[in-house]
């Protein structure tokens, strides 16, 4: 069964470096999406990426945050000047685009930011 | 603001039993209602959608109900076991495709 795949599992940075965080969606799927969930907390959205370009973000994307599709199959979010508040668990998830809501999850990248 | 509440953060059952976990908002009209499961350390996994205009929905021992009126939603596992055991998560979208989640209630089946 085709799923959603991240690297790295674990990233661990110190504060003020860049991380990119990858991820491969299934590869039908044409909606992108990054969420992010800090430890004992809930599941929260950061952006969503159609036909490569945001089609919706949250307040917690703000200018530190980037994605990018550089090719057929990546998916990249990039953090540009880490803090402390960044460390949580990353996922990424993907959907059709043919009107189905339901989005499939990747295993996540734990980032711990010290 | 926008507010999802899931009823418990813990439920224990015992095995054999039929859980039902409750997911109540407020200040949101969402087009579409799901259900995820989440385990330690793992993402979430999709489960059953339902939508705004549909009552009830199942699939194999799980069973989803949504009130738009009372603005709820009911899921079940019916003849639950250990297995079943994790995080489960409600989630809504509207028109905007992004999900927000509720905090999840964390289901113990014991054998």
């Amino acid at each position: 069964e085709p799923e959603v795949t991240q690297t790295p599992s674990h990233q661990v940075t110190q504060m003020g470096q860049e991380v990119i965080l990858h991820c491969v969606p299934i590869s039908n799927h044409l909606y992108f999406y990054w969420y992010r969930q800090i430890l004992g907390q809930k599941v929260e959205f950061l952006v969503s990426f159609y036909n490569n370009e945001i089609s919706e973000k949250s307040e917690i994307f703000d200018d530190q945050f980037s994605v990018e599709r550089p090719d057929g199959s990546n998916f990249t979010l990039k953090i540009r000047s880490t803090k402390l508040e960044d460390s949580a668990m990353y996922f990424c998830a993907s959907s059709e685009f043919r009107g189905e809501e339901t989005q499939y999850f990747g295993p996540g990248t734990r980032l711990l930011v010290l | 603001s926008q507010k999802i509440e899931q009823n418990s953060e813990a439920l224990n059952i015992q095995e054999g039993k039929t859980a039902t976990l409750t997911c109540n908002y407020t200040n949101y009209s969402p087009a579409y209602l799901q259900w995820y499961r989440q385990d330690p350390g793992r993402g979430p996994v999709f489960l059953l959608l339902i939508r705004e205009n549909e009552k009830e929905k199942r699939k194999e021992r799980l069973k989803v109900t949504f009130d738009t009126t009372l603005k709820q939603s009911l899921f079940h596992i019916t003849a639950s076991q250990p297995a079943d055991s994790a995080t489960y998560l409600c989630a809504l979208s509207g028109s905007a495709r992004q999900l927000t989640f509720g905090s999840g209630t964390q289901l113990t089946v014991l054998p």
